[in-house]
């Protein structure tokens, strides 16, 4: 069991928007602010999408966006592309003794 | 460009120990955190732990105490990843990542497979 809860899959149609959520504690998504989101494709290594919640790295399209409210951080993907279909982590700094926890993935089908 | 490279797959048998290396390089190797994050097939990630290659300072995850050791030489920009008494679970493949919290790059990963 994950210390992160995301939804298991999403979907969405080419050009339309979806959000993936991460719901986590006080002890991690909702008392600071290193949440960070990764894509994964099938085979392929994890890529940064967004880091500290918001912030997106050089290079990443600006489709993609990243938000928190209270205990739950959100993924927000606009103008879906087929390329976008993969995989999507989100992982928080914690003030347990694990420091870095993961949710348990997203997998995201564009239809 | 900054890139992770990482040493190839392994098979191993129960109570083996497995070391797995990351070379950097494109960037000043001592200047960033490493960490370690595995994956089992058809899994999600788990995040194992973490040094700092200037430091030599470790911290790892509560799951692995005792089990894992994480090393580097500064003189070749490589990082390492020693974990022991292998059992059947340990079967995945095993990234390196750069950064403090947000991993940037990753290593393309090196599959263990602990099999009797």
């Amino acid at each position: 069991q994950s210390a992160l809860t995301q939804p298991a899959s999403v979907s969405g149609s080419p050009g339309q928007s979806i959000t993936i959520s991460c719901t986590g504690t006080s002890s991690d998504v909702g008392g600071y602010n290193y949440v960070s989101w990764y894509q994964q494709h099938p085979g392929k290594a994890p890529k940064l999408m967004i880091y500290d919640v918001s912030n997106r790295p050089s290079g990443v399209s600006n489709r993609f966006s990243g938000s928190k409210s209270g205990n739950t951080a959100s993924l927000t993907i606009s103008g879906l592309q087929a390329e976008d279909e993969a995989d999507y982590y989100c992982s928080s700094y914690t003030s347990s003794s694990t420091f870095c926890v993961f949710g348990g993935g997203t997998k995201l089908t564009v239809l | 460009q900054v890139q992770l490279v990482q040493s190839g797959a392994e098979v191993k048998k129960p109570g083996a120990s497995v070391k797995v290396s990351c070379k950097a390089s494109g960037y000043t190797f001592t200047s960033y955190d490493i960490n370690w994050v595995r994956q089992a097939t058809g899994q999600g990630l788990e995040w194992m732990g973490w040094m700092n290659p200037n430091s030599g300072n470790t911290g790892y995850a509560q799951k692995f105490q005792g089990r894992v050791t994480m090393t580097r030489n500064t003189s070749i920009s490589t990082a390492y990843m020693e974990l022991s008494s292998l059992r059947s679970e340990d079967t995945a493949v095993y990234y390196c990542a750069r950064g403090a919290l947000r991993f940037d790059p990753w290593g393309q990963g090196t599959l263990v497979t602990v099999s009797s």
